[in-house]
C-alpha cells in the first residue's frame, strides 16, 4: 500500500517569497504523482503532476515540483507567491496501474503582505 | 462543460435522521469517488466506483453509510441514522477511466449533525 506525508502542517511566508511545500511518499510499485490546491470553500483543483518523464514538472500558477526517486520526494516550489496564492495544498499518489489516489493531510499555505 | 455538481451544499440535520448527498460526475467520466474531509482525519476516500460498479468501498466507515451509483450520471451517498460525528464536508470527484488522470472534485457537500 502506498501512503504520503506532507512534512509541514503550515506554512507562513511573506508576499514575493520564494516557498517549498514538501512531500515524501512510501509505495512499493511505481506511483504517479499529483499536487491539488483548495482554495476557501471549494474543492480541490489539479496544480501539476507527474506521471513520467522529466523530473521536473511546470503546473498552474507558476508552481513547479521536482519528483526524486531516491529520495521518495516530490516537493512543490514557486519562486515568489502571491496573497492569492494562500490554500491548502495536497500531495497524492496513485500506483501506476491503479485508480485509487491517496491524499496527504494537506500544508496550508498562507501568504502575509 | 459542467464540472462535477453535487448537492445540497449545506445540510444541518438532527441526529438520527437520514441525510442523503447527491452527485453528477463530468459527462464521459467513469470513475466516481466520494471523499470526506474533516479537519482531524484530512480528506478519506470513501469509496469509489468505476462503470458504475463499486470497486473499493474499504472506506466506509460503518454500516450506516451506504453508496449508490444507479447509473453513469447519478451517485447517492447516504448515512442513516446520522450522528454528530458525521459532520464534514463530502466531496464528489470523477475521472476517466485512465491510470494517473486527473480526479476532477466538487465543491463539496458542508454536512452539520446537532
Amino acid at each position: 500500500a502506498q501512503s504520503v506525508t506532507q512534512l509541514d502542517s503550515q506554512v507562513p511566508v511573506f508576499e514575493e517569497a520564494p516557498v517549498e511545500l514538501r512531500c515524501n511518499y512510501s509505495s512499493s510499485v511505481s506511483v504517479y504523482l499529483f499536487w491539488y490546491v483548495q482554495y476557501p470553500n471549494q474543492g480541490l483543483q489539479l496544480l501539476l503532476k507527474y506521471l513520467s518523464g522529466s523530473t521536473l514538472v511546470k503546473g498552474i500558477n507558476g508552481f513547479e515540483a521536482e519528483f526524486n526517486k531516491s529520495q521518495t520526494s516530490f516537493h512543490l516550489r514557486k519562486p515568489s507567491v502571491h496573497i492569492s496564492d494562500t490554500a491548502e495544498y495536497f500531495c497524492a499518489v496513485t500506483n501506476t496501474g491503479g485508480f485509487k489516489t491517496i491524499f496527504g493531510a494537506g500544508t496550508r499555505l498562507f501568504v502575509k503582505a | 462543460d459542467a464540472g462535477v455538481i453535487q448537492s445540497p451544499r449545506h445540510e444541518v440535520t438532527e441526529m438520527g435522521q437520514e441525510v442523503t448527498l447527491r452527485c453528477k460526475p463530468i459527462s464521459g467520466h467513469n470513475s466516481l469517488f466520494w471523499y470526506r474531509q474533516t479537519m482531524m482525519r484530512g480528506l478519506e476516500l470513501l469509496i469509489y466506483f468505476n462503470n458504475n460498479v463499486p470497486i473499493d468501498d474499504s472506506g466506509m466507515p460503518e454500516d450506516r453509510f451506504s453508496a449508490k451509483m444507479p447509473n453513469a450520471s447519478f451517485s447517492t451517498l447516504k448515512i442513516q441514522p446520522s450522528e454528530p460525528r458525521d459532520s464534514a464536508v463530502y466531496f464528489c470527484a470523477s475521472s476517466l477511466d485512465i491510470s494517473g488522470n486527473t480526479i476532477y472534485f466538487g465543491e463539496g457537500s458542508w454536512l452539520t449533525v446537532v
